[in-house]
């Protein structure tokens, strides 16, 4: 199976409401859980990160939220803007290193 | 400014010519890593390297070679490209790896006819 499995793979909300986007990952040693925006055409940017010490972390309109018992992570993106709209992916260091990452929620917000 | 800076950006070529990604950092990190970017699949991981003369393979690193002589350089070779890696490809470095943020190129456009 996957290493880091991510849903859903498309996303439609209308502006203002909330997105959520969900992980799990497979290996019990990840410690670190980033989430990174691509816009069309450009470069993955990191948009925020958890560490597997804290449950749960806020930036503004962002929020990540980390189960380690039940390895899952999830974003949270409240009062959506059009800007928004991207492609949204999750990823977790495994066995120190490597990187895997999910394969990726297109969000589309609608004004 | 600090940057990744990957070259070429776009490149056509055809089955079979050894061809070179350059990736270069003025950050002084020590891991670097390279990603392809396929639709529907995501970024997967290829190569990575923790420092200098370290490296190790990522998910898919069948066709592809790397090496860290430098700490500021991370090429990625394809010694016989085919088809099938045609894609876009992503350097990327951080300053320790195992808990901290990628910071990525602007991307490579790879087309192997």
């Amino acid at each position: 199976g996957e290493n880091v499995e991510q849903h859903p793979s498309t996303l439609s909300v209308q502006e203002g409401d909330s997105a959520v986007i969900k992980c799990t990952y497979s290996d019990s040693a990840s410690n670190y859980f980033p989430w990174y925006k691509q816009e069309l055409g450009k470069r993955p940017q990191l948009i925020i990160d958890i560490r597997s010490n804290v449950g749960e972390k806020k930036d503004q309109r962002i929020a990540v939220t980390l189960n380690k018992t039940a390895k899952h992570f999830s974003l949270h993106i409240t009062e959506t803007q059009p800007e928004d709209s991207a492609v949204y992916f999750c990823a977790a260091f495994l066995s120190g290193y490597a990187l895997n990452f999910g394969k990726g929620t297109s969000l589309l917000v609608t004004p | 400014e600090a940057q990744v800076t990957q070259n070429p950006r776009y490149l056509i070529t055809v089955t079979g010519k050894k061809l070179t990604v350059t990736c270069s950092q003025n950050m002084n990190h020590e891991y670097m890593s390279w990603y392809r970017q396929d639709p529907g699949l995501g970024l997967r991981q290829i190569y990575y390297s923790m420092n200098v003369e370290v490296t190790d393979k990522g998910d898919v690193p069948e066709g592809y070679k790397v090496s860290r002589k430098e700490k500021r350089n991370f090429p990625l070779i394809l010694e016989s490209p085919s088809p099938n890696q045609t894609s876009l490809y992503f350097c990327a470095s951080s300053y320790s790896g195992s808990n901290q943020p990628q910071h990525f190129g602007d991307g490579t456009r790879l087309s192997i006819l």
